[in-house]
């Protein structure tokens, strides 16, 4: 039982490239999300999924796009990136609907933008 | 909209001292309130949480937080800190909405003098 995992660990890019960044979950957890993080500013939500074939937006959505093709997987996209998507980002995911359950994070995911 | 302050950014205390971080949060509502911690170059694990009767919380790791309505707080507290508790700690709120989504607080570094 792997729980939450992501792929790339690192990555450099040049501004105005392209990546994608894979979160995958084998708890079977209807619920997804990708957070980005920056110092002094905690977590902040950048995308959510509340099942396979939905995504919606987040706090901080601009520039990035996502999709859930399959409910073990969630993919956040950056089209053109910028220095400002520097950040670590990271994928949790959730059991069902009640916001007590317990979200479960990845390792996170440290990319630099220049 | 929720939102969640950490007062102190970075807190040093002694091995063995005890500790408390803490938090304010912003909700119309009765809150769902966890604490997270991440160790270096890790994801996030929960540590406790609270959405509803005895306000004094057990988590895991021999900590505890304390829920006042009145105060709109939760802080966290351990009476006897072991270097291995250095990581940075983060304080969120739930809210039930089309995600249910956590509004995550900057974080406090915690650091442990020998």
């Amino acid at each position: 039982n792997a729980g939450v995992t992501q792929t790339p660990k690192f990555r450099v890019l040049k501004t105005g490239q392209s990546m994608t960044l894979l979160c995958a979950q084998d708890m079977n957890h209807e619920y997804m999300y990708w957070y980005r993080q920056d110092p002094g500013m905690g977590l902040r939500l950048i995308h959510y999924s509340v099942g396979e074939g939905t995504t919606a937006k987040g706090e901080v959505p601009d520039g990035y796009n996502v999709s859930r093709l399959k409910k073990q997987n969630f993919l956040l996209g950056l089209e053109s990136a910028a220095p400002s998507q520097t950040s670590v980002y990271f994928c949790a995911s959730r059991w069902g609907q009640g916001v007590y359950n317990e979200q479960f994070f990845g390792p996170g995911t440290r990319l630099t933008v220049l | 909209a929720q939102s969640v302050t950490q007062p102190d950014i970075h807190i040093t205390v002694s091995e063995g001292a005890s500790l408390e971080l803490r938090c304010n949060y912003s909700y119309g509502a009765t809150p769902y309130l966890f604490w997270y911690v991440q160790s270096p170059g890790q994801g996030l694990q929960l540590l406790l949480k609270y959405f509803s009767g005895d306000t004094l919380v057990q988590g895991i790791k021999g900590f505890e937080a304390e829920f006042k309505r009145s105060q709109s707080s939760f802080n966290l507290r351990k009476p006897s800190v072991h270097w291995s508790d250095a990581a940075e700690y983060f304080c969120a709120v739930g809210a039930r909405n089309a995600g249910n989504m956590l509004t995550f607080g900057g974080g406090t570094r915690l650091m442990v003098k020998p």
